[in-house]
């Protein structure tokens, strides 16, 4: 089956350690995304990659990092400079010219 | 930029009642419209979406939603509601390739 997956399901840290969510996409979609949800504020923008070897920044990215080493794989870096990572992250993808964005079943990071 | 605002964070409604959850975007240019559904714990799957030609789309399940320039809405409406609607419901407009996503607006029904 065709999809996109995101692991694990549910991450703890502790506060200080840097932790990398994974998600990998067996579409063929060029473009790759990672939101950010909080309660009572939708999903927020963190990066985006719409081709191998290239992303931009979206509106939240400070204390992220990410790849995009692989079409099928755009792993998120969470950092220690990333002041509330609490959160459920969610990962999608398109397939460039279409308009509908696929999303994985997300992770849960909760930092201790 | 693009801003979607959907005006109710909260509905709860009867099951067999009728429900509209209320979208605006802020730009009136030509845009892409999209309601998403997301259950406790999961990802967001696409309800329905506006693209272009007749402003009232619908999706598989009964839900629909009327494109409004003049007033720069995407109302979802669903004239009978089930248990198995209650979810968190996101509105979404297309901009540069991107999703802007509403705040969501979660409908509970009740028995």
């Amino acid at each position: 089956d065709g999809g996109i997956t995101q692991s694990p399901k549910y991450l703890f840290r502790k506060e200080g350690q840097n932790v990398t969510l994974s998600c990998e996409q067996n579409l063929n979609h060029d473009a790759m995304y990672w939101y950010r949800q909080d309660p009572g504020q939708g999903l927020r923008l963190i990066y985006y990659s719409q081709i191998v070897n290239d992303f931009q920044k979206g509106d939240i990215a400070e204390g992220y990092s990410v790849s995009r080493e692989k079409k099928e794989s755009f792993p998120l870096t969470v950092t220690s400079a990333q002041k509330n990572p609490t959160a459920f992250y969610l990962c999608a993808s398109i397939e460039t010219g279409l308009d509908t964005q696929y999303f994985g079943p997300g992770t849960r990071l909760t930092v201790l | 930029a693009q801003s979607v605002t959907q005006l109710d964070s909260q509905v709860p409604v009867f099951e067999e009642a009728p429900v509209e959850l209320r979208c605006n975007y802020s730009s009136s240019v030509s845009v892409y419209l999209f309601w998403y559904v997301q259950y406790p714990n999961q990802g967001l799957q696409l309800l329905l979406k506006y693209l272009s030609g007749s402003t009232l789309v619908e999706s598989i399940n009964g839900f629909e939603a009327e494109f409004n320039k003049s007033q720069t809405s995407f109302h979802l409406r669903k004239p009978s509601v089930h248990i198995s609607d209650t979810a968190e419901y996101f509105c979404a407009v297309s901009e540069g390739g991107k999703l802007i996503f509403g705040q969501g607006t979660e409908l509970s029904v009740k028995p």
